[in-house]
């Protein structure tokens, strides 16, 4: 099977700027949760998706927001960036939740001028 | 927070030698599992020990899981330079959110 893939790989935004991540999860796997991390803060939970809903949600203002298609691919969307946005923000699936093991993708390295 | 706490922070050893690396957390949980990334990627699972296991083993990788100190380790034996990588416990609590919660790392570095 294929693992998770995300797209892009790498970002530049400016401040202000939206962005939009992408996550293909393996193929059967319906949840998908979001990460992200920083030198500082470690590896923050964002939020989870299963089946096309919100199932789970971490400590991260509005400006962060996700979704989940039919077919399980989630994107997630920050709006009016900040430097602090500055991340690697990885997702990760697993069949059922995230109780459960987590296969995670590369990671989209966002750098926010 | 539930988030746990790995020790040490970083690790550094010859190759062939075993590294030890300890999580400890604080409240009740459903599992704890254990996680590989390499600089910048993502991570890799290694391992996941439910909370009635106390042992669990996976190629060179030990794994022990002590619920009443809240507290694991993960040994690795005879290691290697590719074992050079930074190492997460990530933790399933029994209630409350239904998410995992993962340590701030050790940074394990092998020297060839």
């Amino acid at each position: 099977k294929a693992g998770v893939t995300q797209t892009p790989r790498y970002l530049i935004k400016t401040r202000g700027q939206q962005v939009t991540l992408s996550c293909s999860p393996i193929s059967g796997h319906r949840s998908v949760s979001w990460y992200q991390q920083t030198p500082g803060q470690g590896l923050q939970f964002l939020f989870e998706y299963f089946s096309e809903t919100q199932r789970n949600k971490g400590n991260f203002p509005g400006r962060f927001s996700g979704r989940q298609f039919s077919n399980s691919r989630s994107e997630m969307n920050v709006s009016t960036l900040e430097l602090g946005d500055s991340a690697l923000y990885l997702c990760a699936s697993s069949l059922v939740g995230m109780q459960e093991t987590q296969y995670f993708g590369p990671g989209t390295r966002l750098l926010v001028l | 927070s539930q988030q746990g706490e790995e020790d040490p922070q970083a690790l550094s050893i010859q190759e062939g030698e075993n590294a030890t690396m300890n999580c400890s957390y604080k409240t009740s949980i459903n599992n704890l599992q254990w996680y590989r990334q390499n600089s910048g990627r993502g991570l890799v699972h290694l391992i996941l020990i439910r909370s009635n296991e106390r042992e669990k083993h996976s190629g060179r990788l030990r794994v022990t899981l002590d619920t009443s100190k809240k507290s694991s380790s993960l040994l690795i034996t005879a290691s290697r330079a590719a074992d050079t990588a930074s190492y997460f416990c990530a933790t399933a609590e029994l209630t409350g959110a239904n998410n995992l919660f993962f340590g701030t790392g050790t940074r394990l570095t092998v020297i060839p």
